[in-house]
């Protein structure tokens, strides 16, 4: 159980353009979803967070004009990265948690890699 | 202080061995601990959970807690090339409620 998938896995996109990137929760109500950053060879970077039909809460430093999440229901939070540079490519990570999957646990989906040309 | 520290490694053993993987913590007040698996290139896998004192065990895991001395480890007993991966160890802030991740030990299993 506790299945989170994302969507697309890669993409390549041209500088200036707007990437979305779609995390579902498949066989568990997520009440809360996360989405992270990672360099090659470094740790997990929160980016931000989302509680179903609320505005998400963004970590310092994160640009929310520039990437824009929507956790419109229990199974469904998007990332949008807008006009998207080099320096955004990285591999985008969502987790969530939810009631029937314990009080903190949390399952991340397979991460999507962005390049941006 | 990081809030999560963990030896970044590389952790080597010899196929068949145990792998201790050690984790300490700053946030007295944390109360739930992660252990996670990541592939080169993968996401992160939930691989235990603990969340009082003492030993919990999990086929070849087995996750440790003592949160008077603010530490938590994974064991894993007979080791396997598959177990080389990076382990991420996570604590749920007390203030917060979210994962504070230590950077990952990365463990070679040698066959």
């Amino acid at each position: 159980g506790a299945v989170v998938s994302q969507h697309p896995s890669w993409v390549i996109c041209k500088s200036g353009t707007s990437v979305k990137i779609e995390c579902r929760s498949l066989d568990f109500q997520a009440t809360t979803m996360f989405w992270y950053r990672q360099f090659p060879k470094q740790s997990l970077m929160l980016m931000a967070t989302s509680n179903e039909g609320s505005k998400a809460t963004y970590e310092q430093g994160v640009e929310k004009d520039k990437f824009l999440i929507n956790h419109a229901s229990l199974t469904l939070s998007t990332l949008t990265v807008t006009s998207a540079h080099p320096e955004d490519s990285s591999f985008y990570i969502c987790s969530a948690r939810g009631a029937t999957t314990g009080s903190y646990e949390q399952y991340f989906g397979p991460g999507t890699r962005l390049t941006v040309t | 202080q990081k809030e999560v520290e963990q030896n970044s490694g590389p952790l080597s053993v010899p196929e068949g061995a145990i792998a201790s993987l050690n984790c300490t913590y700053s946030d007295r007040g944390s109360q739930s601990f992660f252990w996670y698996r990541q592939y080169s290139g993968k996401s992160p896998e939930l691989i235990m959970f603990i969340y009082s004192n003492g030993d919990k065990e999990d086929g070849r895991f087995t996750a440790q807690l003592n949160k008077a001395s603010q530490y938590v480890s994974l064991l894993i007993r007979d080791s396997q090339p598959s177990d080389s991966a990076t382990y991420l160890c996570a604590v749920v802030g007390s203030n917060t409620g979210k994962l504070i991740f230590g950077q990952g030990t990365t463990l070679q299993v040698k066959p």
